[in-house]
């Protein structure tokens, strides 16, 4: 069985300074693993994903994610913060070769930026 | 560029009637997979369709039915609601799969259920 586990319910930062909010996975093998945002009353938005490759993925809007494999993490990273990247983020896993598509997501991180 | 669409947005139904919620993939996309967010909860996922044949299931209730038609369109039907579907439900698609085809899925905006 595959499972996500974002430990903070809500993260807080200063606008300017950098962010992390933290993903870690449980899979059998290898994952695929996502970040999508969501805004209040709005649909995913995918934001990055790991395949393959560099353990360092950049994504939309400045983010980027570290895969970490000895530490099965996916944690999701900004470099400077705004307040526009307030909002819910999800991690999500898929796990490779199953053949399960269905992605597995974490309980949701809120991000709250303040100027 | 085209998304998911999901109709309808909003459905505010009474205890024990029935709903159907309709859900439009990316042009060209052959999968759709329906997942359930109740509120202050991460998406959990329900079912999936590939090529119009349910490709794996998740948490779906039994009184919870889908299927996707020759369109590509999918329609997840709903019996005998309860005060606890009251959820988000999110519709995503994936294009065919294929070299550097990760299945990376493309989510609708969601239809919010309300359950009387």
């Amino acid at each position: 069985a595959q499972s996500v586990a974002q430990p903070e319910d809500q993260v807080n930062v200063a606008e300017g300074n950098p962010l992390t909010v933290k993903c870690t996975y449980s899979v059998s093998g290898n994952p695929y693993l996502f970040w999508y945002v969501q805004y209040p009353n709005r649909g995913l938005q995918f934001l990055l994903k790991y395949i393959t490759g560099d353990n360092l993925v950049k994504g939309s809007y400045g983010f980027e994610a570290e895969f970490n494999k000895s530490q099965t993490s996916f944690h999701l990273k900004k470099p400077s913060a705004l307040v526009s990247d307030s909002a819910l983020y999800f991690c999500a896993v898929r796990e490779v070769g199953t053949g399960r598509r269905a992605l597995t997501f974490g309980s949701g991180t809120r991000l709250q930026v303040q100027p | 560029a085209a998304g998911v669409i999901q109709s309808p947005r909003h459905l505010i139904k009474e205890k024990r009637e029935t709903a159907t919620l309709k859900c439009y993939p990316i042009p060209r996309h052959d999968t759709v997979y329906w997942y359930q967010q109740g509120p202050g909860q991460d998406p959990q996922f329900l079912i999936s369709f590939y090529e119009k044949m349910q490709s794996d299931k998740g948490s779906i209730p039994d009184r919870f039915s889908a299927q996707q038609f020759s369109d590509y369109h999918s329609e997840l039907n709903m019996s005998s609601l309860e005060l606890g579907d009251s959820a988000l439900y999110f519709c995503a698609s994936s294009p065919p799969r294929g070299p550097g085809s990760y299945n990376e899925q493309f989510f609708g905006p969601g239809t919010r259920l309300t359950v009387l």
